[in-house]
Protein backbone atom coordinates (compact mmCIF):
# COMPACT_ATOMS: atom_id res chain seq x y z
CA UNK A 1 0.00 0.00 0.00
CA UNK A 2 0.74 3.34 -0.73
CA UNK A 3 1.54 6.17 2.37
CA UNK A 4 0.69 9.42 1.34
CA UNK A 5 1.58 12.90 3.49
CA UNK A 6 0.25 15.97 3.19
CA UNK A 7 1.32 19.63 3.88
CA UNK A 8 -0.21 21.67 5.38
CA UNK A 9 -2.29 19.70 7.10
CA UNK A 10 -4.57 23.34 7.39
CA UNK A 11 -4.60 26.50 6.50
CA UNK A 12 -6.61 30.10 6.84
CA UNK A 13 -6.00 32.15 4.10
CA UNK A 14 -7.10 36.01 2.87
CA UNK A 15 -9.19 36.32 -0.10
CA UNK A 16 -6.93 36.94 -3.48
CA UNK A 17 -3.81 35.02 -2.07
CA UNK A 18 -2.85 31.81 -3.46
CA UNK A 19 -2.06 28.23 -1.52
CA UNK A 20 0.49 25.68 -2.22
CA UNK A 21 -0.39 21.86 -1.11
CA UNK A 22 1.78 19.24 -0.92
CA UNK A 23 1.81 15.65 -1.31
CA UNK A 24 4.61 13.35 -0.85
CA UNK A 25 4.26 9.49 -1.46
CA UNK A 26 6.14 6.81 0.02
CA UNK A 27 6.80 4.76 -3.17
CA UNK A 28 7.09 5.68 -7.05
CA UNK A 29 3.42 5.79 -8.60
CA UNK A 30 2.59 7.01 -12.24
CA UNK A 31 -0.87 7.97 -11.38
CA UNK A 32 -1.95 10.41 -8.95
CA UNK A 33 -5.26 12.85 -8.66
CA UNK A 34 -6.14 15.56 -6.75
CA UNK A 35 -9.94 15.65 -5.37
CA UNK A 36 -11.67 18.77 -3.84
CA UNK A 37 -14.55 17.77 -1.00
CA UNK A 38 -16.65 20.99 0.24
CA UNK A 39 -18.50 21.21 3.27
CA UNK A 40 -21.15 18.51 3.52
CA UNK A 41 -19.89 17.29 0.23
CA UNK A 42 -18.51 14.20 -1.38
CA UNK A 43 -14.99 14.25 -3.11
CA UNK A 44 -14.99 15.89 -6.68
CA UNK A 45 -11.81 14.72 -8.99
CA UNK A 46 -9.85 18.03 -9.44
CA UNK A 47 -7.06 16.98 -11.95
CA UNK A 48 -5.33 13.65 -13.15
CA UNK A 49 -1.35 14.71 -12.26
CA UNK A 50 0.63 11.82 -14.25
CA UNK A 51 4.26 12.31 -14.81
CA UNK A 52 5.73 13.27 -17.90
CA UNK A 53 2.43 14.94 -18.82
CA UNK A 54 0.43 17.79 -18.49
CA UNK A 55 -2.12 17.70 -15.88
CA UNK A 56 -5.73 16.58 -17.33
CA UNK A 57 -8.65 18.83 -15.62
CA UNK A 58 -12.08 17.93 -15.36
CA UNK A 59 -14.59 19.59 -16.17
CA UNK A 60 -15.11 22.68 -14.44
CA UNK A 61 -11.46 23.17 -13.21
CA UNK A 62 -8.98 25.38 -15.01
CA UNK A 63 -5.24 25.48 -14.73
CA UNK A 64 -5.33 28.97 -14.13
CA UNK A 65 -7.35 28.71 -10.72
CA UNK A 66 -5.45 25.42 -9.98
CA UNK A 67 -1.84 24.86 -11.62
CA UNK A 68 -0.57 21.49 -10.64
CA UNK A 69 3.46 20.32 -10.78
CA UNK A 70 4.80 16.62 -10.62
CA UNK A 71 8.12 16.66 -11.02
CA UNK A 72 8.72 13.14 -10.28
CA UNK A 73 7.01 9.95 -9.44
CA UNK A 74 6.87 10.54 -5.57
CA UNK A 75 5.90 14.25 -5.17
CA UNK A 76 2.88 16.70 -6.48
CA UNK A 77 1.63 19.93 -5.76
CA UNK A 78 -1.33 21.81 -6.10
CA UNK A 79 -2.11 25.64 -6.45
CA UNK A 80 -5.21 27.38 -5.47
CA UNK A 81 -4.99 30.71 -7.10
CA UNK A 82 -6.45 33.74 -6.17
CA UNK A 83 -8.34 32.42 -3.69
CA UNK A 84 -12.28 33.46 -2.89
CA UNK A 85 -14.06 31.70 0.36
CA UNK A 86 -15.62 29.50 -2.34
CA UNK A 87 -12.52 27.34 -2.40
CA UNK A 88 -12.86 27.00 1.09
CA UNK A 89 -12.79 23.19 1.34
CA UNK A 90 -10.64 20.01 2.11
CA UNK A 91 -8.17 19.18 -0.36
CA UNK A 92 -7.45 15.53 -1.07
CA UNK A 93 -4.06 13.86 -2.80
CA UNK A 94 -4.49 10.52 -3.97
CA UNK A 95 -2.93 7.78 -5.77
CA UNK A 96 -3.43 4.78 -7.30
CA UNK A 97 -1.61 1.40 -7.20
CA UNK A 98 -3.25 -1.49 -9.70
CA UNK A 99 -6.77 -0.65 -9.55
CA UNK A 100 -6.82 0.54 -5.49
CA UNK A 101 -7.16 3.96 -4.67
CA UNK A 102 -5.08 5.29 -1.63
CA UNK A 103 -5.94 8.88 -0.12
CA UNK A 104 -3.38 11.73 1.76
CA UNK A 105 -4.80 13.00 5.24
CA UNK A 106 -6.42 16.18 3.00
CA UNK A 107 -5.69 19.61 3.21
CA UNK A 108 -7.97 21.95 5.10
CA UNK A 109 -8.08 25.58 3.61
CA UNK A 110 -10.42 28.28 4.95
CA UNK A 111 -10.74 31.49 2.86
CA UNK A 112 -11.51 34.44 4.70
CA UNK B 1 -25.66 11.14 -18.12
CA UNK B 2 -23.28 8.57 -16.34
CA UNK B 3 -23.07 8.80 -12.60
CA UNK B 4 -23.69 7.34 -9.58
CA UNK B 5 -26.60 7.53 -6.82
CA UNK B 6 -26.76 6.70 -3.29
CA UNK B 7 -30.19 7.95 -2.14
CA UNK B 8 -29.69 7.62 1.58
CA UNK B 9 -28.00 10.86 3.16
CA UNK B 10 -28.05 9.33 6.14
CA UNK B 11 -28.73 5.75 7.27
CA UNK B 12 -29.83 4.52 11.25
CA UNK B 13 -29.94 1.53 12.78
CA UNK B 14 -29.19 -0.15 16.04
CA UNK B 15 -26.68 -2.51 16.35
CA UNK B 16 -27.61 -6.16 16.03
CA UNK B 17 -29.51 -4.88 13.11
CA UNK B 18 -28.95 -5.35 9.22
CA UNK B 19 -27.70 -2.64 7.14
CA UNK B 20 -28.08 -2.18 3.27
CA UNK B 21 -26.31 1.09 2.15
CA UNK B 22 -27.81 1.65 -1.43
CA UNK B 23 -25.88 2.18 -4.96
CA UNK B 24 -27.09 2.80 -8.01
CA UNK B 25 -24.99 3.77 -11.47
CA UNK B 26 -25.53 4.60 -15.30
CA UNK B 27 -22.72 3.94 -16.96
CA UNK B 28 -22.09 2.25 -20.27
CA UNK B 29 -19.90 -1.04 -20.54
CA UNK B 30 -18.92 -2.55 -17.31
CA UNK B 31 -17.60 -0.28 -15.18
CA UNK B 32 -15.47 -1.53 -11.83
CA UNK B 33 -16.98 -0.54 -8.41
CA UNK B 34 -15.80 0.40 -5.34
CA UNK B 35 -17.13 1.16 -1.62
CA UNK B 36 -14.65 3.51 0.00
CA UNK B 37 -15.08 4.51 3.91
CA UNK B 38 -14.35 6.85 5.87
CA UNK B 39 -14.17 6.78 9.54
CA UNK B 40 -14.16 9.43 12.05
CA UNK B 41 -10.98 11.07 11.91
CA UNK B 42 -9.65 8.85 9.51
CA UNK B 43 -8.66 9.22 6.04
CA UNK B 44 -10.51 7.39 3.14
CA UNK B 45 -9.69 4.15 2.58
CA UNK B 46 -10.84 1.46 0.42
CA UNK B 47 -13.40 -1.01 1.91
CA UNK B 48 -14.27 -3.49 -0.93
CA UNK B 49 -14.38 -3.94 -4.84
CA UNK B 50 -16.87 -5.56 -6.70
CA UNK B 51 -14.03 -7.71 -8.66
CA UNK B 52 -12.86 -9.70 -5.49
CA UNK B 53 -16.07 -11.14 -4.21
CA UNK B 54 -14.76 -10.95 -0.92
CA UNK B 55 -16.67 -9.78 2.65
CA UNK B 56 -14.12 -7.34 4.74
CA UNK B 57 -15.40 -6.80 8.01
CA UNK B 58 -18.66 -8.27 7.25
CA UNK B 59 -19.69 -6.27 4.54
CA UNK B 60 -20.73 -7.21 1.40
CA UNK B 61 -21.54 -6.07 -1.98
CA UNK B 62 -23.03 -7.57 -5.10
CA UNK B 63 -23.29 -6.30 -8.69
CA UNK B 64 -26.47 -6.34 -10.13
CA UNK B 65 -25.81 -5.57 -13.98
CA UNK B 66 -29.47 -5.86 -14.34
CA UNK B 67 -30.40 -3.14 -11.91
CA UNK B 68 -26.86 -1.28 -12.00
CA UNK B 69 -27.02 -1.51 -8.46
CA UNK B 70 -24.09 -2.51 -6.23
CA UNK B 71 -25.81 -2.03 -2.56
CA UNK B 72 -23.32 -2.87 0.47
CA UNK B 73 -24.85 -4.63 3.46
CA UNK B 74 -24.10 -6.28 6.26
CA UNK B 75 -26.32 -8.65 8.57
CA UNK B 76 -25.30 -7.33 12.01
CA UNK B 77 -24.56 -4.02 12.34
CA UNK B 78 -21.41 -2.88 14.84
CA UNK B 79 -21.16 0.00 16.49
CA UNK B 80 -17.70 0.64 15.28
CA UNK B 81 -19.13 0.46 11.32
CA UNK B 82 -20.39 3.98 11.90
CA UNK B 83 -18.60 5.80 8.70
CA UNK B 84 -19.43 7.48 5.87
CA UNK B 85 -19.66 5.53 2.93
CA UNK B 86 -18.39 6.40 -0.43
CA UNK B 87 -19.97 4.03 -3.68
CA UNK B 88 -17.65 4.78 -6.14
CA UNK B 89 -17.43 3.58 -9.64
CA UNK B 90 -14.14 3.73 -11.47
CA UNK B 91 -14.88 5.12 -14.94
CA UNK B 92 -12.47 4.31 -18.08
CA UNK B 93 -10.69 1.24 -16.74
CA UNK B 94 -7.54 0.85 -14.87
CA UNK B 95 -6.59 4.38 -16.30
CA UNK B 96 -9.68 5.69 -15.68
CA UNK B 97 -10.67 8.04 -12.68
CA UNK B 98 -12.66 6.90 -9.65
CA UNK B 99 -15.80 9.22 -9.28
CA UNK B 100 -17.38 8.95 -6.32
CA UNK B 101 -21.13 9.01 -5.28
CA UNK B 102 -22.51 11.59 -2.62
CA UNK B 103 -22.05 9.08 0.46
CA UNK B 104 -24.15 7.98 3.19
CA UNK B 105 -23.50 8.63 6.86
CA UNK B 106 -24.41 5.28 8.81
CA UNK B 107 -25.00 5.35 12.58
CA UNK B 108 -25.14 2.47 14.62
CA UNK B 109 -26.97 3.34 17.82
CA UNK B 110 -26.02 1.18 21.07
Amino acid sequence: SAVISQKPSRDICQRGTSLTIQCQVDSQVTMMFWYRQQPGQSLTLIATANQGSEATYESGFVIDKFPISRPNLTFSTLTVSNMSPEDSSIYLCSVRQGLEQFFGPGTRLTVL
Amino acid sequence: AQRVTQPEKLLSVFKGAPVELKCNYSYSGSPELFWYVQYSRQRLQLLLRHISRESIKGFTADLNKGETSFHLKKPFAQEEDSAMYYCAPLKGGSQGNLIFGKGTKLSVKP
